[in-house]
């Protein structure tokens, strides 16, 4: 069990370049999101798919776009890259029932654009 | 905009003594909370989380809301230096909001040997 995984794990960008993050998990999870987390900040939510075909916004998706690619997969895509979306990126999936409620992260990955 | 507050920290404790952290949420309508420890360079995972009013107890860890007064603390007993981590407080909101989970700052802990 790999758990979830991002690709890749370092990225260094010029301003206006596009590239797309991957994630995908083996927990046959339903839930999955992508966080930002800049220093002192905590972790904030960009995009989350609550199912394979859906996907919605969450609290700072501007610049960004998502794709559920199926049950495993969910890639954030950044179209057009800006110095203020140098940051670190998880993906996270989630599982509950009704003793437990835990979203897994992967590795992360750290951006920076130039 | 729905809110969580931590201090940031650091809060520096001796081996061995409580470590207790805060957080205060500002959405009466928050169902769930949730602690997450994150060390340097990694990726945050799951503590506990508590869902009823009152205390949750779990090894050295223990949890506890106090819903009336938007609140929810974590104590950490007989604290080690492997303890030292940033711990993140996360609530989450009913499920017509997504069961999507809004983090706080996160307080910094250093346990001193």
């Amino acid at each position: 069990n790999a758990g979830v995984t991002q690709t890749p794990k370092f990225q260094v960008l010029k301003t206006g370049q596009s590239m797309t993050l991957q994630c995908a998990q083996d927990m046959n999870h339903n839930s999955m999101y992508w966080y930002r987390q800049d220093p002192g900040m905590g972790l904030r939510l960009i995009y989350y798919s609550a199912s394979e075909g859906t996907t919605d916004k969450g609290e700072v998706p501007n610049g960004y776009n998502v794709s559920r690619l199926n049950k495993r997969e969910f890639s954030l895509r950044l179209e057009s890259a800006a110095p203020s979306q140098t940051s670190v990126y998880f993906c996270a999936s989630r599982t509950a029932s009704g003793s437990t409620d835990t979203q897994y992260f992967g590795p992360g990955t750290r951006l920076t654009v130039l | 905009q729905k809110e969580v507050e931590q201090n940031s920290g650091p809060l520096s404790v001796p081996e061995g003594a409580i470590a207790s952290l805060n957080c205060t949420y500002s959405d009466r309508g928050s169902q769930s909370f949730f602690w997450y420890r994150q060390y340097s360079g990694k990726s945050p995972e799951l503590i506990m989380f508590i869902y009823s009013n009152g205390d949750k107890e779990d090894g050295r860890f223990t949890a506890q809301l106090n819903k009336a007064s938007q609140y929810v603390s974590l104590l950490i007993r007989d604290s080690q230096p492997s303890d030292s981590a940033t711990y993140l407080c996360a609530v989450k909101g009913d499920k017509a909001a997504g069961n999507k989970l809004t983090f706080g700052g996160g307080t910094r802990v250093l346990v001193k040997p």
